[in-house]
């Protein structure tokens, strides 16, 4: 069954620190790929998203993710966590020619001030 | 201003009491769904709809039904609920279905039902 893994629940950090957090799927043909984030008691809203081209993705906030497709991966990033990015992070799948989205367990981040 | 709107976004009931779950968007999407999010289990869809009259299960569809009759909503019904259906229940639109071109989705302020 196609799948997407995250592979941390929990992290911590301290603001400034810098945050990579995992997404694998397992779905091998084209995709398009989503980070979403659950700020505390709020809905999700889009952080970034690649449908196809440059696989290094800029999104808001200062968030960046890559594909790596050898590695069915699309790891987001951020070079310097703030305190207010304290939330929950989903990874998205969209295996293309379906109408399902999966979506990945999330990933709990905490930035300490 | 662009929205999914849900209702009711609060509710307790008893197992076997028939309920909706009201979603509508303004922005013309096409395309809808409907998740619930349990601790430890992500987003799981439930229903998800390509257009009016036009609906598909997603991975978690049993107890629950869905209709589109009209573009801008698109409800959630349990018909008899039981507590295993206690959960944050999330409504979403795109402006088109998953595809080569997509949409991102818009999701909606979340649902949290409790079923007693």
């Amino acid at each position: 069954a196609q799948s997407v893994s995250q592979h941390n629940h929990h992290v911590i950090l301290s603001e400034a620190a810098s945050l990579e957090l995992g997404c694998n799927y397992s779905y091998g043909g084209t995709v398009n790929l989503f980070w979403y984030v659950q700020y505390p008691g709020q809905h999700l809203q889009l952080l970034l998203k690649y449908f196809s081209g440059d696989p290094l993705v800029k999104g808001i906030k200062g968030f960046e993710a890559e594909f790596i497709k050898s590695k069915f991966s699309f790891n987001l990033r951020k070079p310097s966590v703030q305190w207010s990015d304290t939330a929950e992070y989903f990874c998205a799948v969209n295996n293309i020619g379906t109408y399902k989205y999966i979506f990945g367990t999330g990933t709990r981040l905490k930035v300490l001030a | 201003e662009a929205q999914v709107t849900q209702n009711p976004r609060y509710l307790i009931t008893v197992t076997g009491k028939k309920l909706t779950v009201t979603c509508s968007q303004n922005m013309n999407h096409e395309y809808m769904s409907w998740y619930r999010q349990d601790p430890g289990l992500g987003l799981r869809q439930i229903y998800y709809s390509m257009n009016v009259e036009v609906t598909d299960k997603g991975d978690v569809p049993e107890g629950y039904k869905v209709s589109r009759k009209e573009k801008r909503n698109f409800p959630l019904i349990l018909e008899s609920p039981s507590p295993n259906q206690t959960s944050l229940y999330f409504c979403a639109s795109s402006q088109a279905p998953p595809g080569p071109i997509t949409g991102e989705l818009f999701f909606g302020e979340g649902s949290r039902l409790t079923v007693l």
